[in-house]
């Protein structure tokens, strides 16, 4: 099974600021890498497919990159709206998630 | 515009059994993979079984294999996972979710979700 490990758990961040959440796999996965955000009580959403394909509906301040087993998403510029729960999936063998970051204002 | 709506959650003792349901629409249903993911409360995202867009592979995590079984009827454009020897370490909001194959495999759109609360 390909684990993904997820860092960091929580993050603490003020409006405006740039934010990198990353994700390592346990072994190579090409680009099979998906980021969802979830706000509380809600289903979560896709934010990043394919490991850099902004999902429609989403600002590009949202990016990711990575291949092979390191990915990272980023958030240029913090804005209200953009503290939620965020995930990274593989898709290259079924599905595993990471275990999350709890992106959090400071 | 694509729907998932999930049905059948509810309070279940431990050894029971519960059929959830899904039901989608606005897609050609067959031609999508569906998934079900589950969240603990407080938890995070744990697949837990899917199946093709013609229904006939399945897969499922090793939490749910043995226990739990995926199907779906075009028909009623509806995917079903049947629980049964249901724990209490399986209460979670169940997802069910598509996948489009497309790109990376990613789940595009997702329910909105069902509570399931095994206890006795």
């Amino acid at each position: 099974d390909i684990q993904m490990t997820q860092s960091p758990s929580s993050l603490s961040a003020s409006v405006g600021d740039r934010v990198i959440i990353t994700c390592r796999a346990s072994q190579s996965i090409n680009r099979y890498v998906n980021w969802y955000q979830q706000k509380p009580g809600k289903a979560p959403k896709l934010l990043i497919y394919a490991a850099s394909s902004l999902q429609s509906g989403f600002p590009t301040r949202f990016s990711g990159s990575g291949s092979g087993t390191d990915f990272t998403l980023t958030i240029s510029s913090l804005q209200p709206e953009d503290f939620a729960t965020y995930y990274c999936q593989q898709s290259y063998s079924l599905y595993t998630f990471g275990q999350g970051t709890k992106l959090e204002i400071k | 515009e694509v729907q998932l709506l999930e049905f059948g959650g509810g309070l279940v003792q431990p050894g029971g059994s519960l059929r959830l349901s899904c039901v989608a629409s606005a897609f050609r249903f067959s031609n999508y993979a569906l998934n079900w993911v589950r969240q603990a409360p407080g938890k995070g995202l744990e697949w837990v079984s899917g199946i093709t867009g013609s229904g006939t592979t399945t897969y499922y995590a090793d939490s749910a294999k043995g226990r739990f079984t995926i199907s779906r009827d075009k028909s009623k454009n509806t995917v079903y996972l049947q629980m049964n020897r249901l724990r209490a370490e399986d209460t979670a909001v169940y997802y069910c979710a598509r996948a489009e194959t497309g790109g990376g495999n990613q789940f595009d759109y997702w329910g909105q979700g069902t509570l399931v609360t095994v206890s006795s």
